[in-house]
């Protein structure tokens, strides 16, 4: 049990769906982010919220929408994706003043 | 920009020791991170150093860093196949930064 989890574990979806990714942390961190994790490439980070601010958008298209409604609960909000989007998506939690990130297990997400 | 390289695969017999290298570009790196993902999970912090620190040691993991060099090692002691995994260097500038810039990875094999 990380503390962080995500939903749903496994999605598989078409180009023209739209869908979202929820990451749910307990751990009373007050920072949130978004990685993807692509096969034989480094994790990226995607977004970065802190106070529930958006603090670092790291050049992602648009068809990648985040929402942070509190300090416990990140979305990723996913449309028109194309089949390169393919990933795992981890989402992480930690707090400004410690810069440990502790991670969800991953939403594996495949674009048909 | 920051660059964090590690060597992909790397196969121990059980009981052996695991040695674990990456090498990083940011000499403004203040925080060193070793994470372990095991199939199908996310990331799980296993230790971090500061870059002021050159040796630290938890249980098994003995992680050395050389600044001078930007080199961080993982050595596990007497390699279980349970620490079958991919182990993930990270580093962070630290200064309010929230970017962790991750290693590729490098995939670990537990020989019986």
């Amino acid at each position: 049990e990380t503390g962080v989890t995500q939903t749903p574990r496994h999605l598989v979806m078409g180009m023209t769906n739209k869908k979202s990714l929820k990451c749910e942390q307990h751990l009373g961190h007050n920072a949130m982010y978004w990685y993807k994790q692509s096969a034989k490439k480094p994790l990226e980070l995607m977004f970065v919220y802190s106070l529930e601010e958006r603090v670092e958008n790291n050049s992602v298209p648009s068809r990648f929408s985040p929402e942070c409604p509190n300090s416990s609960h990140l979305f990723l909000h996913l449309h028109t994706l194309q089949p390169e989007d393919s990933a795992l998506y981890l989402c992480a939690s930690g707090t400004a003043s410690n810069t440990e990130a502790f991670f969800g297990q991953g939403t594996r997400l495949t674009v048909v | 920009g920051e660059d964090v390289e590690q060597s992909l695969f790397l196969s121990v017999r059980e009981g052996d020791s695991s040695v674990i290298n990456c090498t990083y570009t940011d000499s403004s790196s203040t925080y060193l991170y070793w994470y372990k993902q095991e199939p199908g999970a996310g990331l799980q912090l296993l230790t971090y150093i500061f870059s002021n620190m050159d040796m630290k040691q938890d249980q098994r993991l003995t992680v050395l860093l050389n600044k001078k060099d930007k080199h961080l090692s993982l050595r596990i002691a007497d390699t279980q196949t349970g620490d079958s995994a991919i182990y993930f260097c990270a580093e962070n500038p630290g200064a309010g930064s929230y970017q962790l810039t991750f290693g590729k990875g490098t995939k670990l094999s537990v020989i019986p």
